[in-house]
């Protein structure tokens, strides 16, 4: 059975540092798809990047980056230049390319504060 | 905005008592899937339906059903409701199947928030 582990369950920063959010998978599929949601105070899951298990090259968009190492079964994103804007909690998202079923099973979360 | 619709926004009733949540999907998505967001569970995957057809089930209790319609809309049906049912209920949906690593995206909709007192 899959599993995603998100071992912060808080982070406080103060506006402007970087953060990075830990993320740690589990899943006997070789083909899967890995996701990171945001869900602000008002409740609604945005969603903010998705990898692929075949492609492990680490990207860049804006200030969201991610790191993406199969060899330790782990998706770490990473807020530079942080903002209060970006208080909310963050889900890691795992969903295996398994048949038709394409159900996302999600970390606990992990609670973002940025202070001013 | 994801392009999901969810109504009602805001839900409170009695235990015992039925109710029906509504989703309208993406233009052009054909899977709809349903979440359970509770405090104790966490979130958690409830059904999934592709093009009308039931694809995936998850934690979801025989109280619950759900379907989808020709139009693509899906609705979750959760009868003899308990306390313990009052929780936040996501719709998702995606392109469905085929197409690619981008059409496997699921964009939620924002949410029916469950009270039952």
């Amino acid at each position: 059975a899959q599993k995603v582990t998100q071992a912060q369950t808080e982070i406080s920063v103060v506006e402007k540092e970087d953060v990075t959010l830990d993320c740690v998978y589990e899943t006997r599929d070789t083909t899967y798809y890995l996701f990171w949601y945001k869900q602000p105070p008002s409740g609604e899951l945005v969603f903010l990047i998705r990898r692929n298990s075949f492609d492990e090259q680490n990207e860049i968009s804006g200030r969201y980056s991610w790191n993406f190492q199969k060899s330790t079964s782990s998706f770490n994103f990473t807020i530079t230049a942080s903002q209060v804007v970006d208080s909310a909690v963050y889900f890691c998202a795992l969903s295996e390319v398994s048949g038709s079923a394409r159900q996302l099973t999600f970390g606990s979360g992990t609670q973002l504060t940025v202070l001013p | 905005d994801s392009g999901v619709t969810q109504t009602p926004k805001h839900l409170i009733t009695a235990t015992g008592q039925r109710v029906t949540l509504r989703c309208s999907p993406r233009s052009g998505d054909l899977s709809v899937y349903w979440y359970q967001q509770s405090l104790d569970q966490g979130l958690q995957f409830l059904i999934q339906y592709y093009n009308g057809e039931e694809r995936a089930k998850g934690n979801i209790l025989e109280r619950f059903s759900a379907q989808q319609f020709p139009d693509l809309h899906s609705e979750l049906n959760l009868s003899s409701l308990e306390l313990g049912d009052s929780a936040l209920y996501f719709c998702a949906s995606s392109v469905g199947l085929a197409g690619g690593p981008h059409q496997e995206t699921q964009y939620f909709g924002p949410g029916t928030r469950l009270l039952v007192l």
